[in-house]
């Protein structure tokens, strides 16, 4: 089976844009989350899908925002950029919802200059 | 959410074991321990979990103190491969949908 893959890979993005970022899961995995690593804070939780609706939020402002399709394709959206949303995000993908396998994709590496 | 302390690094020698420890003194008795490592460049990637008793897979094994406060991931022979950031972590897999990330502890390997 293919991984988790994210598209793109990387991106530079000016300060008050938005940017999407796109995941698509391990085929037959029907939960995604995302993730942002920060060398300041590390890993931290941004959501989670299943069966196209958000179940879990972590504690990021309303900027960050996300979707599931049918497929179990995800999407998030961070609109006005600002300078401390250059990370990498990742997308994992298990086949339920709170299964105790998690696979992560490469990421994205996220610049906002 | 329940904590995990961690060494910030550790180095062990090719070919050797590697024990690498983790204290959680406040956990609960539905948390499941888990241990995720992310390789230089990668995402994180699952290396086992257990709730009591001692597991093994293929990668690796988890002892898990009889109190349940600490465990130990034992990598039965390191390679460079395995140089890596490991974290342990806490997760009640009934109720909980998402991995607390702690700091974990940078693996180094030497030749």
């Amino acid at each position: 089976k293919a991984g988790v893959t994210q598209t793109p890979r990387y991106l530079i993005k000016t300060r008050g844009q938005q940017v999407t970022l796109s995941c698509s899961p391990i085929s037959g995995h029907r939960s995604v989350s995302w993730y942002q690593q920060t060398p300041g804070q590390g890993l931290q939780f941004l959501f989670e899908y299943f069966s196209e609706t958000q179940r879990n939020k972590g504690n990021f402002p309303g900027r960050f925002s996300g979707r599931q399709f049918s497929n179990s394709r995800s999407e998030m959206n961070v609109s006005t950029l600002e300078l401390g949303d250059s990370a990498l995000y990742l997308c994992a993908s298990s086949e339920l919802y709170r299964a105790s396998e998690q696979y992560f994709g490469p990421g994205t590496r996220l610049t906002v200059t | 959410d329940a904590k995990t302390t961690q060494p910030n690094s550790m180095e062990s020698n090719e070919e050797e074991p590697v024990h690498l420890p983790c204290n959680h003194s406040t956990i609960s008795g539905t948390d499941y321990i888990h241990w995720y490592r992310q390789l230089p460049s990668q995402g994180p990637e699952y290396v086992i979990h257990g709730l009591t008793s001692n597991v093994n897979n293929r990668m690796a094994s988890l002892a898990i103190a009889e109190d349940r406060k600490s465990s130990t991931l034992i990598l039965h022979r390191a390679t460079l491969r395995d140089a890596a950031v490991y974290y342990c972590i806490l997760r009640d897999d009934g109720r909980d949908d998402k991995i607390i990330f702690g700091k974990g502890t940078r693996l180094h390997i030497l030749p």
